[in-house]
């Protein structure tokens, strides 16, 4: 079983709908956990960042982590073709410097 | 922006040749990353750096080494360049060995190995 799986998408939607992106892992002693944007030819891009189980919210977006399902989320309100990105989920177990990846999802918001 | 500046940002090289990308870093972290991007495989970290002279190995660190010898300079070398080399590579730094801290990416390096 991998240690993180994403669906890669691709992921089309119009203008100002939300969007669900959701990463799920196998490791119970996973305890950080962020999403990453990327933009093409660009490095990826901190969007949010939790420890814990629990909503996190930072504007259009919300983090929402599930310990005991073992499942990450994240919503995007409003969708503007600007939001139009790879987003990865990117999980650590604390302590170390391994950073697992999920693969991406390439999300496309359509004006 | 977390400052950190990749060097080069493109490179075309031959099969053998070596290869040194450097990563600068103007916010004093400790630690600091090489990754590399590949289609299907995603982000997989290579070689990292928790000090000046400390480094270790990732989970994709042979045909590469790595140097640290000031706290803002991370360099990566490819000894003698293989086409299966050819990807994207990142730098990205962190103040803590993550936990409290997560990692900030720099903008890349695309190295085309012929």
């Amino acid at each position: 079983q991998k240690e993180v799986e994403q669906d890669p998408g691709p992921l089309s939607v119009p203008e100002g709908a939300i969007v669900s992106l959701n990463c799920t892992y196998s490791n119970s002693a996973f305890q950080y956990f962020m999403w990453y944007r990327q933009y093409s030819r660009k490095g990826p891009e901190l969007l949010m960042y939790t420890y814990s189980s629990g909503n996190k919210e930072d504007g259009r977006f919300t983090a929402q982590v599930d310990k005991s399902s073992k499942y990450i989320s994240l919503f995007i309100r409003d969708s503007q073709p600007s939001d139009s990105a790879t987003y990865l989920c990117a999980i650590n177990q604390g302590g170390s410097e391994k950073l697992v990846f999920g693969k991406g999802t390439k999300l496309t918001v359509n004006p | 922006d977390a400052g950190i500046t990749q060097s080069p940002r493109h490179k075309v090289t031959e099969t053998g040749t070596p290869v040194t990308l450097r990563c600068h870093q103007t916010e004093n972290h400790r630690y600091m990353y090489w990754y590399r991007q590949d289609p299907g495989h995603g982000l997989r970290l290579i070689h990292y750096s928790y000090g000046v002279k400390d480094t270790d190995k990732g989970e994709v660190s042979d045909g590469y080494s790595v140097s640290r010898s000031k706290t803002e300079d991370f360099l990566l070398t490819l000894e003698s360049a293989t086409s299966s080399q050819t990807s994207v590579y990142f730098c990205a730094i962190s103040g803590s060995r993550q936990g409290n801290q997560p990692q900030h990416f720099g903008d890349g390096t695309r190295l085309s190995i012929l």
